[in-house]
């Protein structure tokens, strides 16, 4: 069965400070991959999405990156955190184009910037 | 505009009850899928049912169902029988078109379930 790895599970970061996100999925091949980030209170929104291998899209302009290097590892980036980038952030991945799938979501990290 | 909408910031059931959360939907193409997510306080976002722009029966998984009136454009979850366990956020989210990668999300209704 398919499964989705995040770490770190919590993050105090200081302002100014570089950010380096994890997520890998098991269980399945070239799956696209998603990072959200959900403010309290809030609902998700989509940061970066990748269909394959070095393939990032990005829905919102900021200070974070994202990085395919494996089939099945996506990561978040930053070099250097602003106050406004606190929250929880998740990895997600999917099948393909299958309009019917879902998403399935990894853990999430809590990530407090000082 | 918003794209879906979850009116209800918050609600309370009983255990044993049925609770209906609402979420409609804005969207012009034809074809789309509506998800429901539940995330509980650990945080993590749990896949519930699915239902398809031209699906024409309501979707069931287990205790969840999903009332669609396309006509009012809404897609509320129906969970029958709470348990405790059923107390979390509730997420409606949305995807536009056949080969579209986003999933759209409401702004989520707390359900707590009251013994």
């Amino acid at each position: 069965s398919q499964t989705i790895h995040q770490w770190p599970a919590t993050l105090v970061q200081p302002v100014g400070s570089p950010l380096s996100l994890e997520c890998t999925v098991e269980g399945t091949s070239n799956p696209n991959l998603y990072w959200y980030r959900q403010a309290a209170g809030r609902g998700l929104q989509l940061l970066f999405y990748s269909v394959g291998i070095g393939q990032i899209s990005s829905e919102v302009p900021q200070n974070l990156s994202a990085s395919r290097p494996q089939d099945r590892q996506f990561i978040l980036s930053s070099k250097k955190l602003l106050l406004s980038d606190s929250g929880f952030y998740l990895c997600a991945w999917s099948v393909g184009l299958i309009s019917n799938q879902p998403q399935h979501f990894g853990d999430g990290t809590r990530l407090s910037i000082l | 505009a918003q794209k879906i909408t979850q009116t209800q910031p918050g609600m309370f059931v009983q255990e044993k009850e049925a609770v209906t959360l609402d979420c409609t939907y804005d969207t012009s193409d034809p074809s789309y899928g509506l998800f429901w997510y539940k995330q509980p306080s650990s945080g993590e976002m749990i896949f519930l049912i699915y239902q398809g722009s031209y699906d024409q029966q309501n979707a069931t998984e287990g205790r969840y169902s999903l009332n669609f009136q396309k006509a009012r454009k809404s897609a509320n979850l129906v969970i029958s029988a709470s348990q405790l366990g059923d107390s979390a956020m509730y997420f409606c989210a949305m995807r536009e078109g056949r080969s579209s990668y986003k999933l759209i999300f409401g702004s989520g209704t707390r359900l707590l379930v009251r013994p």
